[in-house]
């Protein structure tokens, strides 16, 4: 199982829209719709933030949302604040993760 | 509001077993899936493996030889073994329930423990 690729940096100023995308194959994926998203923060456990491509859990600010097209999934995070610095990581089936997007709020 | 705890030995000597505990509250441990994340240092995150109240499991392929999982429902509790351990199983070991609806498996993780840093040092 080869880590699904994400940029290592991301950033954007409080109050824009960033997205952070994360590229997979048609094994992953590309094959089903079991894409989700972590935030973690430092020192911190992951967060879920979004679950089955664009389903977000009970708490999570609509400001984040998902998408996916093909073999690429994205995280939008809308109207940035400054305690959205964190690190993100994508997952999909089977079980792996992509390496990591460190979102800087300038 | 479901809270998962991972509890053990906060150093292992290389070649030795690494045992960890996660001890769930709020909720019972049965119907779902449980899984093992681990995280090195500075470094990304990968799955280890996961295991249904049932007591069946699934293991990443990569770390299968030397990992077992068990549970316990009576202790609402779920751990974690692996074996041979060397320098490069340092990391900081999370504890998580995984998305499970109607038995199946939904490949994501709702809840986490705060994770246990494992060094492996002699």
């Amino acid at each position: 199982q080869s880590a699904l690729t994400q940029p290592p940096s991301a950033s954007g100023s409080p109050g824009q829209s960033v997205t952070i995308s994360c590229t997979g194959t048609s094994s992953d994926v590309g094959a089903y719709n079991y894409v989700s998203w972590y935030q973690q923060h430092p020192g911190k456990a992951p967060k879920l933030m979004i679950y089955e491509v664009r389903k977000r859990p009970s708490g999570v600010p609509d400001r984040f949302s998902g998408s996916k097209s093909g073999n690429t999934a994205s995280l939008i995070v809308s109207g940035l604040q400054p305690e959205d610095e964190a690190d993100y990581y994508c997952s999909s089936y089977p079980w792996v993760f992509g390496g990591g997007t460190k979102l800087t709020v300038l | 509001q479901v809270q998962l705890q991972e509890s053990g030995p906060g150093l292992v000597k290389p070649s030795e077993t690494l045992s960890l505990t996660c001890t769930v509250s709020g909720g019972s441990i049965s119907r779902y899936y449980w899984s093992w994340i681990r995280q090195p240092p500075g470094k990304g995150l990968e799955w280890i493996g996961y295991i249904y109240y049932s007591g069946s499991t699934n293991y990443n392929p990569s770390l299968k030889s030397r990992v077992t999982m068990s549970v316990d429902t009576s202790k609402n509790h779920f751990s974690l073994r692996l074996s041979s351990v060397t320098a490069a199983d340092t990391a900081v070991y999370y504890c998580a329930r995984v998305g499970t609806h109607i038995g199946m498996v939904m490949y994501y993780f709702d809840y986490w423990g705060q994770g246990t840093l494992v060094t492996v040092s002699s």
